[in-house]
């Protein structure tokens, strides 16, 4: 294992439901992402982290909310969803966000939306 | 724009033979490359990088990557093939970004070896 969790492994959830995703990481890394991965897709950043500090939003659409208490606990809070929002989500972490330092990913949490 | 090309959906090689996963790249300033795995129902696995250096690159597995600047390509290979190494394989390049960095991944490359 990669030293970064994420729970639950699997969610289905309606389209009024609220939801939270959780990641955590015990590299002691200082950045925490969010991606997205669909089928046939490549996979898309939603969110960057730095120091508990939101660096990036890459568009993502408000029913998506991020938190990031600290350096090693991030948060996807998921309402109103869509069904075209069923999809892996992947949680990864790095030391820096230097163009080469190397994220590691969680399992990821299959998302389904009904 | 910044990009990362992975041409083949599927790559099939026989247990035993090598195998070679394609990956051409699109960047400005120095490329930093990276090869992932993902086996089915798992987060992405680091496998290798290149960042500056030699430009035959090691990583994990067995597994090594061969940069190339003239032709703007990073190719994984691996000399034997294993079943085991039947998975999904991503391709990322750095892309610098008016706010910092983000990894931009190729659409992946399934590898079957068959026994």
């Amino acid at each position: 294992e990669t030293g970064v969790t994420q729970t639950p492994r699997h969610l289905v959830m309606g389209m009024t439901n609220k939801k939270s995703l959780k990641c955590e990481q015990h590299l002691g890394h200082n950045a925490m992402y969010w991606y997205k991965q669909s089928a046939k897709k490549p996979l898309e950043l939603m969110f960057v982290y730095n120091f508990k500090e939101q660096t990036e939003n890459n568009s993502v659409p408000s029913r998506f909310s991020p938190e990031c208490p600290n350096s090693s606990h991030l948060f996807l809070h998921l309402h109103t969803l869509q069904p075209e929002d069923s999809a892996l989500y992947l949680c990864a972490s790095s030391r820096g966000t230097g163009g080469e330092e190397t994220q590691y990913f969680g399992p990821g949490t299959r998302l389904l939306v009904l | 724009a910044q990009s990362v090309a992975q041409p083949e959906d599927q790559v099939n090689v026989a247990e035993g033979n090598p195998l070679t996963v394609k990956c051409t790249y699109s960047v400005s300033g120095n490329p930093y490359l990276f090869w992932y795995v993902q086996y089915p129902n798992r987060g992405l696995q680091f496998l290798l990088k290149y960042i500056t250096g030699d430009n035959l690159v090691k990583g994990s597995y067995g597994f090594e990557a061969e940069f190339n600047k003239s032709q703007t390509s990073f190719h994984l290979k691996k000399p034997s093939a294993l079943v085991s190494d039947s998975a999904l394989y991503f391709c990322a390049v750095r892309a610098v970004m008016e706010y910092g960095n983000k990894l931009v991944f190729g659409a992946g490359t399934i590898l079957r070896v068959k026994s």
